[in-house]
């Protein structure tokens, strides 16, 4: 049973692009959590979101950033006019139910020049 | 206050010391916690959760709960270099179960 797979592994953008982040959860879990890890700093909740749905997005900045997790496919964090304060760790961790452990992927390294 | 308090470490203990952490949380109808391990550039890995006062023991790791203090601690028996690493204290948040996570305690275990 594959882990939580998320890519690119890194990923350099310069700023005013765009990024766009992947996640396919494990195999049966159908609950996707993104978190971001800034250099120095704890791991932060950013979106919560079930198949098709977003649950909770309180953690998300208010401006570029979108997440997504359609029927078929990866979820999809996406960043626009990325800027050097994004740089950062992203990872997503998926569960098979809301009370079940979470289970990280090994992440996506933004790096912005 | 922070929601979740670790020490920030370092912690550095010698091979075969018990490795003890702790963690203070500020959240008191938070009913599930977790421990995770995280390696240099590495993502985080579940070493242990507890949901119920008292311990746990899983192999050289035991965790124990105070809910009553806001209180959880992770305990590491016979500790090995390959136990160096940052050890990290979550918590459900809420009804959508968002992880709240403590900075961690960078550990560090002599040869």
């Amino acid at each position: 049973n594959a882990g939580v797979m998320q890519n690119p592994r890194h990923l350099v953008r310069r700023r005013g692009q765009e990024a766009r982040l992947r996640c396919s959860p494990m195999k049966g879990h159908s609950h996707v959590y993104w978190y971001r890890q800034l250099p120095e700093e704890g791991l932060k909740f950013m979106v919560y979101l079930q198949k098709e749905n977003i649950i909770d997005e309180s953690g998300m900045p208010k401006e570029r950033f979108s997440a997504e997790f359609p029927k078929e496919g990866p979820s999809i964090l996406r960043i626009q006019q990325v800027v050097r304060g994004d740089s950062a760790a992203y990872f997503c961790a998926s569960s098979p139910g809301v009370d079940e452990t979470q289970y990280f992927g090994p992440g996506t390294r933004l790096l912005v020049l | 206050q922070k929601e979740v308090e670790q020490n920030s470490g370092p912690l550095s203990v010698p091979e075969g010391a018990i490795a003890s952490l702790n963690c203070t949380y500020s959240d008191r109808v938070s009913q599930s916690f977790f421990w995770y391990r995280q390696y240099s550039g590495k993502s985080p890995e579940l070493i242990m959760s507890i949901y119920s006062n008292g311990d746990k023991e899983d192999g050289r790791f035991t965790a124990q709960l105070n809910k009553a203090s806001q209180y959880v601690s992770l305990l590491i028996r016979d500790s090995q270099p390959s136990d160096s690493a940052t050890y990290l204290c979550a918590f459900n948040a809420g009804n959508n179960r968002k992880l709240i996570w403590g900075l961690g305690t960078s550990l560090a275990v002599n040869p």
